[in-house]
């Protein structure tokens, strides 16, 4: 079956530095790929996605590309800020259907002033 | 628009007793789905449902779990008999019509103690 992995965390780092959570999948077909933030005590907010091979999704300073090729859609943020402190979930669907979205196990990011 | 809700945010069961979790899509969104998040582990899937139908239960237990989207109200996540390994946090999404957007919008979560 479906399934997606990520990098343990946790992850501490300073304010500025430069951010990379890595998410590989397995996958049958074509899925579409995804980034969730969980902020504490809130649900899940989508953050970027991206529907094919090569895509490259991104939002507030984050992005991840769709390498098909390595399975891989690896989070990368150039400059964190403090405010970027949440977990982090990559996960994966399949277009048409029943859309269920399968998580990797999350990666929980602090930074640091 | 309101966000998705769920009620209640807290909910606290002795061993045996029954759990009734609830959430409200958003407006307009007549898909829902039922998420579980054991403590330090990623969200699964649980449950897929329109308005009176379940479309997809695959990741359901086959026993004492339960769920339901009426016609009228909210989504209902039924637990029976709750064990102490079903202290969770259970999270619900909804979106639209499926076939148009891929984005599935969460509510806040129900953590559930089981005593």
């Amino acid at each position: 079956g479906d399934s997606v992995t990520q990098m343990e965390g946790p992850v501490t780092l300073s304010e500025e530095a430069f951010l990379t959570i890595n998410c590989t999948y397995t996958a049958t077909g074509y899925p579409s790929l995804f980034w969730y933030v969980q902020y504490p005590g809130e649900g899940l907010q989508l953050l970027l996605k991206a529907t094919k091979a090569d895509d490259k999704g991104s939002n507030k300073g984050f992005e991840a590309t769709y390498r098909k090729e390595t399975t891989s859609f690896h989070l990368e943020k150039g400059s964190v800020q403090v405010s970027d402190s949440a977990v982090y979930f990559c996960a994966l669907s399949h277009w048409g259907g029943a859309q269920k979205l399968v998580f990797g196990q999350g990666t929980r990011l602090t930074i640091n002033p | 628009n309101a966000g998705v809700m769920q009620n209640p945010r807290h909910l606290v069961r002795r061993r045996g007793q029954e759990a009734r979790l609830r959430c409200s899509p958003m407006k307009g969104h007549s898909h829902v789905y039922w998420y579980r998040q054991l403590p330090e582990e990623g969200l699964k899937f649980m449950v897929y449902l329109q308005k009176e139908n379940i479309i997809d239960e695959s990741g359901m237990p086959k026993e004492r779990f339960s769920a339901e989207f009426p016609k009228e109200g909210p989504s209902i996540l039924r637990i029976q008999q709750v064990v102490r390994g079903d202290s969770a946090a259970y999270f619900c999404a909804s979106s639209p019509d499926t076939t148009l957007t891929y984005e599935q919008y969460f509510g806040p979560g129900t953590r559930l103690t089981v005593t």
